[in-house]
């Protein structure tokens, strides 16, 4: 079955820290790949985004991604984090038409 | 601007009182859907439509039912409505039905039944 995992539930970093938030998918081919972020109260924003192609992707706030096949993973990364960055994020993974969410990790950043 | 609405914003309600929370997009979108956030579950997907008349369900579609008479509204209805449906309520819509494209989320329902 289709699936996308995000390991981590809670994650606590260090302003100026960098950031790696995980993400596992378990597709029979090659998915079309998300990530989301949600700030407390607000809807949903879409970070960046993987079809095919360059394996890293860069987004917006200074994010970007690596898609991995053999690791089948998706991770999203930062170099430098700021407080502005705590939120929950949220792996998405689709093939034709429906996305499937991963359970999302929360972001605390610590002054 | 291009964006999906949705109201109400807030709602809360009692167990029983059906009730209708709305849905518009204007970027002329073929498919839309409506998701479900809940604490440690993520967003689950209750139904989708790939276009006017056409709908299917979702992961959760239990007490939920939808409808797509024109290709920019899907409504989300409750006709009786349970605690358990106590949630935050996305709709979204993309265009196509192969291309990859992004998913465009509305603001959020918070619909809280007593």
């Amino acid at each position: 079955a289709q699936s996308v995992t995000q390991p981590d539930i809670h994650i606590t970093v260090s302003e100026g820290a960098s950031l790696e938030l995980r993400c596992n998918y378990s597709y029979g081919a090659t998915p079309y790949l998300f990530w989301y972020v949600q700030s407390p109260g607000q809807g949903l924003q879409l970070l960046l985004k993987y079809f095919s192609g360059d394996t890293l992707v860069q987004g917006i706030k200074g994010f970007e991604a690596e898609f991995k096949r053999s690791q089948s993973s998706f991770n999203l990364r930062k170099p430098s984090v700021h407080w502005s960055d705590a939120a929950e994020y949220f792996c998405a993974g689709g093939s034709q038409g429906n996305l499937i969410f991963g359970k999302g990790t929360k972001l605390s950043v610590k002054p | 601007e291009a964006q999906v609405t949705q109201n109400p914003r807030y709602l809360i309600t009692v167990t029983g009182k059906k009730l209708t929370v709305t849905c518009s997009q204007n970027m002329n979108h073929e498919y839309m859907s409506w998701y479900r956030q809940d604490p440690g579950l993520g967003l689950r997907q209750i139904y989708y439509s790939m276009n006017v008349e056409v709908t299917d369900k979702g992961d959760v579609p239990e007490g939920y039912k939808v409808s797509r008479k024109e290709k920019r509204n899907f409504p989300l209805i409750l006709e009786s409505p349970s605690p358990n449906q106590t949630s935050l309520y996305f709709c979204a819509s993309r265009d196509g039905l192969a291309n990859p494209n992004e998913q465009f989320f509305g603001p959020g329902t918070r619909l809280t039944v007593l």
